[in-house]
Formats: C-alpha cells, sequence, structure tokens
C-alpha cells in the first residue's frame, strides 16, 4: 500500500498568515494527490484534485502543487474559517490512502 | 440539490452485522462510482471500498476484505455496505462519497460526500 505522510502534524498560525502543507507518498504517484478540509463533527470538503485543479467554489487563497513523491497545500492568506484539519490522498492504485491529518489551529 | 444521506449506523456487538444504506439524490447516481471511507474517533479517513456504475467492478481494503461487501441498487439510487464479523476497531463515522472522473487525466475525486452514520461496535 501506498503510504501518505504530512507534515506537520499540526500548527499554530494567524489569520493573515501564509502557510504550507507538506504531503509524502512512499512511492511515485505523478500527480494523482487530492486535497480535503475537515472541521469538526463535519464531513470532508474536497479542495484540491490531480493536485493542482481548485475544485468549483473552493477560495482561491488555496492553492496545490507537487510531483511524484512530494507535494504541497498552500494558504495564502489564513482566514477564521480555514482553521481546520487538512488530508492529503492519492488516488493513484487502490487501496486509497490518506495522510494522518494536519490540524491548523488559531495561534 | 446534489446530497448523499447515510444511514443504518448503530451500536453492534463484536461478530454482528449491520448493513449500511446511502440514498442519493440530486444527480443522476448510476452515472458515478462511489466508495465507503471511514473515520475512527479521532484518526485519520480510511478508505473502505468502491463500486463502479453497475456494480460490477468493487475492491476493498484489505482491512475489511471478506468481512464487508460493497452494493448498489440504480433504480433506488442507492448504496451499501454491509458488514459482517463486525470488531471494536470498525467502531467509526462511516461515510459515502460520489467519486468524480476528469478522463483526459484519469483524475478521480471524491466531490460530494454524505453527513457519516456512526457504527459503534461493543458489547
Amino acid at each position: 500500500d501506498i503510504q501518505m505522510t504530512q507534515s506537520p502534524s499540526s500548527l499554530s498560525a494567524s489569520v493573515g498568515d501564509r502557510v504550507t502543507i507538506t504531503c509524502r507518498a512512499s512511492q511515485s504517484i505523478s500527480r494523482f494527490l487530492n486535497w480535503f478540509q475537515q472541521k469538526p463533527g463535519k464531513a470532508p470538503n474536497l479542495l484540491i484534485y490531480g493536485t493542482s485543479n481548485l475544485q468549483s467554489g473552493v477560495p482561491s487563497r488555496f492553492s496545490g502543487s507537487g510531483s511524484g513523491t512530494d507535494f504541497t497545500l498552500t494558504i495564502s492568506s489564513l482566514q477564521p474559517e480555514d482553521f481546520a484539519t487538512y488530508y492529503c490522498q492519492q488516488s493513484y492504485t487502490t487501496p486509497l490512502t490518506f495522510g494522518q491529518g494536519t490540524k491548523l489551529e488559531i495561534k | 440539490e446534489v446530497q448523499l444521506v447515510e444511514s443504518g449506523g448503530g451500536l453492534v456487538q463484536p461478530g454482528g452485522s449491520l448493513r449500511l444504506s446511502c440514498a442519493a439524490s440530486g444527480f443522476t447516481f448510476s452515472s458515478y462510482w462511489m466508495y465507503w471511507v471511514r473515520q475512527a474517533p479521532g484518526k485519520e479517513l480510511e478508505w473502505l471500498a468502491n463500486i463502479n456504475q453497475d456494480g460490477s467492478e468493487k475492491r476493498y481494503v484489505d482491512s475489511v476484505k471478506g468481512r464487508f461487501t460493497v452494493s448498489r441498487d440504480n433504480a433506488k439510487n442507492s448504496l451499501y455496505l454491509q458488514m459482517n464479523s463486525l470488531r471494536a476497531e470498525d467502531t467509526a463515522v462511516y461515510y459515502c462519497a460520489r467519486v468524480e472522473v476528469v478522463t483526459t487525466h484519469h483524475y478521480y475525486y471524491m466531490d460530494v460526500w454524505g453527513k457519516g452514520t456512526t457504527v459503534t461496535v461493543s458489547s
């Protein structure tokens, strides 16, 4: 199975900050990488698919990049509603696998 | 409105069975792959199974293979997960998700999720 490792596991930041979350795959997954945001008690919400494609309705402050084994999610200017847990997920092969999550907290 | 609604969760004893349902509305259910994903308390998301549009292709994660069965009824716009031989470690919120595909790039992604149904396995 492909293991997905996110860093950091948690992050404290302030409104207006630029934040980057990293996701590393245990083998090359080309650009088959998706990002989700999850708030407590809620279902995940798709942010980005195929490494860098912004899902409809997602603010443009979210962006993704990478290929192969190393990927990043960047939030250019944090807003209060962005404090949540973020997960990467590979869609290269089954079993599909997720990272362990990055909890973004208010400093 | 595009919507998925899970049901069927509850408290079950170890070794017991449950059947989860996912009712789809607002889109042509029969045109989409579907997934089941779960999340144990305080843990990360875990993909469990997928099923193609006509139910002829199914795949499972090893931890549920042989115990869980995914199926669908396109006439009823419904997805199911039959869960047998349940264990304490199956305790989780179970989500169904619609799979969107960008065929030119073979991108598969979960663009619509239900709110989840909670399964608790305990004596």
